[in-house]
């Protein structure tokens, strides 16, 4: 089975903080994507990655930034972690192509910023 | 803007089976219908696609009408462990973005 593993289920940090969350696939895939998760909001992409050391911004990339060195981990960062950054972030691995495409999921890092 | 409309809830009786709704009347030839779940505290799980005929895996069944505006998400014997947020939506096939809306929150009762 295919599988992603977030590194934390929960988390809390404080105002001003440099905060990393990490993901790891084990499927080889080349997608690689950070969602964040708030209530009435649904899903919303943060920054994805095709590539080793290639990124594109999603729809809110504003005070995110992602790093991927290897091809089976992708890092969130937040550089200055803000109380509306807290949040259920999500990520999820893909492969391109035809056929089997869909995205497979980690079970979510509740972050906490007080 | 919302590619698909859903009811925002539904409930369902332990063992019948369980038939969710989606309309996408602006779906593009080169759109498939994916289905998604999400288990309260867990990441979205994918469960099937289909581009224009129905199709059918170990969970579920997806029927897409002819003219592909609507389908229906059929779980055929649900149990408790069915209860979920379950999300229809279009994209192309190899498009990296998976846009979730509200979804369905299924409610499957003993």
């Amino acid at each position: 089975d295919v599988k992603v593993t977030q590194s934390s289920r929960y988390l809390v940090k404080r105002t001003g903080e440099k905060v990393f969350l990490e993901c790891v696939q084990d499927m080889d895939h080349e997608n690689m994507f950070w969602y964040r998760q708030d209530p009435g909001l649904g899903l919303r992409l943060i920054y994805f990655s095709y590539d080793v050391k290639m990124k594109e911004k999603g729809d809110i990339p504003e005070g995110y930034s992602v790093s991927r060195e290897k091809k089976e981990r992708f890092s969130l960062i937040l550089e200055s972690a803000s109380t509306n950054q807290t949040s259920m972030y999500l990520c999820a691995s893909s492969s391109p192509g035809r056929g089997r495409t869909e995205a497979f999921f980690g079970q979510g890092t509740r972050l906490t910023v007080v | 803007d919302a590619k698909t409309t859903q009811p925002p809830s539904m409930d369902c009786a332990e063992g019948r089976a369980a038939n969710l709704p989606c309309n996408h009347s602006t779906i593009s030839g080169n759109e498939y219908v994916y289905w998604y779940r999400q288990i309260h505290s867990q990441g979205p799980q994918y469960i099937i696609h289909g581009l224009k005929n129905n199709e059918t895996n170990e969970m579920a069944s997806l029927i897409i009408t002819e003219d592909r505006k609507s389908s229906t998400l059929i779980l055929p014997h649900a149990t408790l462990r069915d209860t979920a947020v379950y999300y229809c939506i279009v994209r192309v096939e190899n498009d990296y973005k998976l846009s979730f809306g509200a979804g369905t929150t299924v409610t499957v009762r003993a």
